[in-house]
């Protein structure tokens, strides 16, 4: 049991380039979440995801695009990469019992963006 | 927009002493919060949650809900060395308590101190 699993952990991107990241959990857990991690700024919620076929954008989803691939996967693409999204980028799964809010977290992807 | 305050620390604590972390809440609606442990280079991990209904004791981990002044406290005694770390602290970010992200502090900085 992997749990939440992330790929790449390192990434070095140049300005204008895109990428996908990429995210999957074994845990059957219907509900996933992207967060980025900035110094001084805290966790914060980019897009996520509540079941299989849904989106829906978080607090902070400009520059980003996701898709939830199956109950598996759930992907995050920069389209075209801007100094400001180098950040740590945090894959989460919600456990559905007893709350789905109830999430545990990828080991993360060091994005810079030169 | 939810919001929690934390302060950013460090918080020094003796080894073997009762380490408290505190967190203050915006949304008088709240109905979980949850405390995560962030290791520096690595992922936060959940280590304890509680709902309004009451405190929660888990180990040497012990989680208070102060509804009145919007706040959540979470002792840790018998502190180790290992403790050292920063805490998060989260709500909910909808206050149906769903699958829509969470909303985490900046989170406290805690040196445990042999």
């Amino acid at each position: 049991n992997a749990g939440v699993t992330q790929t790449p952990k390192f990434q070095v991107l140049k300005t204008g380039q895109s990428m996908t990241l990429q995210c999957a959990q074994d845990m059957n857990h219907n509900s996933m979440y992207w967060y980025r991690q900035d110094p001084g700024m805290g966790l914060r919620l980019i897009y996520y995801s509540a079941s299989e076929g849904t989106t829906d954008k978080g607090e902070v989803p400009n520059g980003y695009n996701v898709s939830r691939l199956n109950k598996r996967e759930f992907s995050l693409r920069l389209e075209s990469a801007a100094p400001s999204q180098t950040s740590v980028y945090f894959c989460a799964s919600g456990r559905d019992f007893p709350r789905a809010d109830t999430q545990y977290f990828g080991p993360g992807t060091r994005l810079t963006v030169l | 927009q939810k919001e929690v305050e934390q302060n950013s620390g460090p918080l020094s604590v003796p080894e073997g002493a009762i380490a408290s972390l505190n967190c203050t809440y915006s949304d008088r609606g709240s109905q979980s919060f949850f405390w995560y442990r962030q290791y520096s280079g690595k992922s936060p991990e959940l280590i304890m949650f509680i709902y309004s209904n009451g405190d929660k004791e888990d180990g040497r981990f012990t989680a208070q809900l102060n509804k009145a002044s919007q706040y959540v406290s979470l002792l840790i005694r018998d502190s180790q060395p290992s403790d050292s770390a920063t805490y998060l602290c989260a709500v909910p970010s909808d206050s149906g308590g769903g699958a829509d992200g969470l909303t985490f502090g900046k989170g406290t900085h805690l040196i445990i101190q042999p």
